[in-house]
């Protein structure tokens, strides 16, 4: 079973937008991580943020995390072409092994 | 420094047939990790390596599906008596010390039973 999953399943938008996707997961974290995969191939770290962590920055991404709600965000701001990709959270699990589990991902199509 | 490379890229075989896929991980990352992702899903979990020891296994479907990691660096996920349901993308990911830390991903190996 999938213990993240993000929404939408696919954002279309035009270049100069911000993209926002979310990720919901049902049982306690530890961490959670964002990945982008382009053309179904090797996945690319962007953001790791822990469960004592609210909002976390790198560059045009935007991450933050209600442990609340069971939700985390990613909102990558004035998207180009090049992010373009499928995004996926993977979420740890509290207590657990050390295993991400990941859900099915958000395809973002940005056009130029 | 060279990230995680796996070989080959893409591999064709027939139905029955056994296959042997390999990861380089990132020197001195000491966690290694096999994940096998169909068209449209995520990466799904198949066993992950502590070292030279399989840590959790529980991801493997079935005993077709068996990997090694003999010396703590290089691992091999070996797939007995493919069938076309073995059809993915396997990736393979290393990171440093218990794993709780980004992984990297190699390119993957892109296997297609016929």
């Amino acid at each position: 079973s999938q213990q993240g999953e993000e929404d939408p399943q696919a954002l279309s938008i035009q270049e100069g937008e911000n993209a926002t996707m979310n990720c919901s997961y049902k049982t306690s974290i530890n961490n959670l991580q964002w990945y982008r995969q382009n053309s179904g191939r090797g996945l690319v770290h962007l953001i790791l943020i822990r469960s004592n962590e609210r909002e976390k920055h790198s560059g045009r991404l935007r991450v933050t995390l209600d442990t609340s709600k069971k939700s985390s965000s990613l909102l990558i701001t004035a998207s180009r072409a090049a992010d373009t990709a499928s995004y996926f959270c993977a979420t740890d699990l509290s207590g657990g092994s050390y295993i991400p589990t990941f859900g099915r991902g958000t395809s973002l199509i940005v056009h130029p | 420094g060279a990230g995680v490379s796996q070989t080959p890229s893409n591999k064709v075989t027939e139905k029955g047939k056994y296959v042997e896929l390999r990861c380089d991980p990132i020197s001195g990352h000491t966690a290694l990790y096999w994940y096998r992702q169909s068209l449209g899903q995520g990466p799904e979990f198949l066993i992950y390596f502590q070292g030279t020891g399989a840590a959790d296994d529980s991801g493997l479907p079935n005993d077709r599906f068996f990997a090694v990691r003999p010396e703590g660096s290089v691992s091999t996920l070996k797939i007995q008596r493919t069938e076309r349901g073995d059809s993915a993308v396997y990736l393979c990911a290393s990171s440093f010390g218990t794993g709780r830390n980004e992984q990297f991903f190699g390119p993957g190996t892109r296997l297609t039973v016929l």
